[in-house]
Parts: structure tokens; C-alpha cells; sequence
């Protein structure tokens, strides 16, 4: 089946650890993204890549880091220097000509004690 | 892009028609409309997108006023697993693909 894989779905991790996110498509879509949840909000974009070996950063991209070596793959890495990293972590793909749609993966949820 | 307007939230009884209204005055004539879904605990889900005309697929049916400053997504047949915050969306189809997610509507399918 094609679609986005995110793994772990739920991930713990004491203060002070940087952790990475896994996220791999299989529907050959040049662009990738990462967002973040918090409870009862909207999503916010983090980094972004629209081909492999170059990424942006979005809205809220302080405290985090991404890599895009590959097309199937774009990791996130949550940094110590996230000061709330507590959320959901959705990662969605998406073509990069016309009128094209995200397709998002089931998210990761991260607890950071 | 243009910022969305949508009701926080909104019931529907099982069966019956769900209308989701959007508010965006604002939207540019090159800006799309585009409706997500997201379950609870779930990816956002893509369900349909327009420029101007009326748009129609498999999940649901999207109205844009002739000003195109407002739309309403329409679910013809709701049932309970369409329980889920709806979010409108307009940007351009450019090449960043940047997605700006409000707090949408959330719709509860009753029995």
C-alpha cells in the first residue's frame, strides 16, 4: 500500500535528550513536511523540503533540525533546545506541480518529562 | 493567505446532510479552497479542493459563492465515523505547498 509511516507512534524521552522522528513515503512525491499539534489547536509548520538535500524552515522551526538524503525520508530531531516539546508530531508529503493535496502520516506523539 | 473564517463548532444527525460553512473574504483569484478532515488522533485527512466552480468526489461536495468569499462543504450522508474537526483552507498553488491549519469546525455525527 502506498502512504506515509511514522514511527514511533508514541515516544517518551527525559528533558534534555534530543530524539528523532521517523518519517518515510512511498508515493514518490517530491515534497515533505513537518508539523506540529498541540492539544485543541491547529497544526503549525515546522521545516519543509521540496527536493532532497534541500529543506526550510516554517513557522516554528527553533529547537528542531530535519535532513532530506533521501526522497522516501525527511527525520525529524526534536533538540534540547525545544523549550516545550511536548505535542504531536505529524509529517505529510505532497507532488509539486499543479493543484496537489498533503497526504499526512498517523503522527508521533512525544511526551518529554 | 487568506485567512478562514469557520463556526467552532456543529451537529448533525446521522443520515442527514452536514453543512460546513467557510468565511474568506479575503481570498485572492489565484487561492484555492481546500477542506481537510482530522479524526481524533489522526493525520489530517485531504477531502477536496476548488478554485471556482462547484466540486464534487466521493466523500463530499464543495459549494463556492460566485464572489468566492465563502464556501460550504457539504458531507450528503453523514455518518457517525465522520465525527472530526473539518478545516478550510485557502492558499495559492505554489510551490511551497504550505498548509496554515485555524482551529476549524469541530462536527459531532449524532445518532
Amino acid at each position: 500500500d502506498g502512504g506515509i509511516t511514522q514511527s514511533p507512534k508514541y515516544l517518551f524521552r527525559k528533558e534534555g535528550q534530543n530524539v528523532t522522528l521517523s518519517c518515510e513515503q512511498n508515493l514518490n512525491h517530491d515534497a515533505m513536511y513537518w508539523y506540529r499539534q498541540d492539544p485543541g489547536q491547529g497544526l503549525r509548520l515546522i521545516y519543509y523540503s521540496q527536493i532532497v538535500n534541500d529543506f526550510q524552515k516554517g513557522d516554528i522551526a527553533e529547537g528542531y533540525s530535519v535532513s532530506r538524503e533521501k526522497k522516501e525520508s525527511f527525520p525529524l530531531t526534536v533538540t534540547s533546545a525545544q523549550k516545550n516539546p511536548t505535542a504531536f508530531y505529524l509529517c505529510a508529503s505532497s507532488r509539486t506541480d499543479g493543484v496537489y493535496e498533503q497526504y499526512f502520516g498517523p503522527g508521533t506523539r512525544l511526551t518529554v518529562t | 493567505d487568506a485567512k478562514t473564517t469557520q463556526p467552532p463548532s456543529m451537529d448533525c444527525a446521522e443520515g442527514r446532510a452536514a453543512n460546513l460553512p467557510c468565511n474568506h473574504s479575503t481570498i485572492s483569484g489565484n487561492e484555492y479552497v481546500y477542506w481537510y478532515r482530522q479524526i481524533h488522533s489522526q493525520g489530517p485527512q485531504y477531502i477536496i479542493h476548488g478554485l471556482k466552480n462547484n466540486e464534487t468526489n466521493e466523500m463530499a461536495s464543495l459549494i463556492i459563492t460566485e464572489d468566492r468569499k465563502s464556501s460550504t462543504l457539504i458531507l450528503p450522508h453523514a455518518t457517525l465515523r465522520d465525527t472530526a474537526v473539518y478545516y478550510c483552507i485557502v492558499r495559492v498553488a505554489s510551490n511551497t505547498g504550505k498548509l496554515i491549519f485555524g482551529q476549524g469546525t469541530t462536527l459531532q455525527v449524532k445518532p
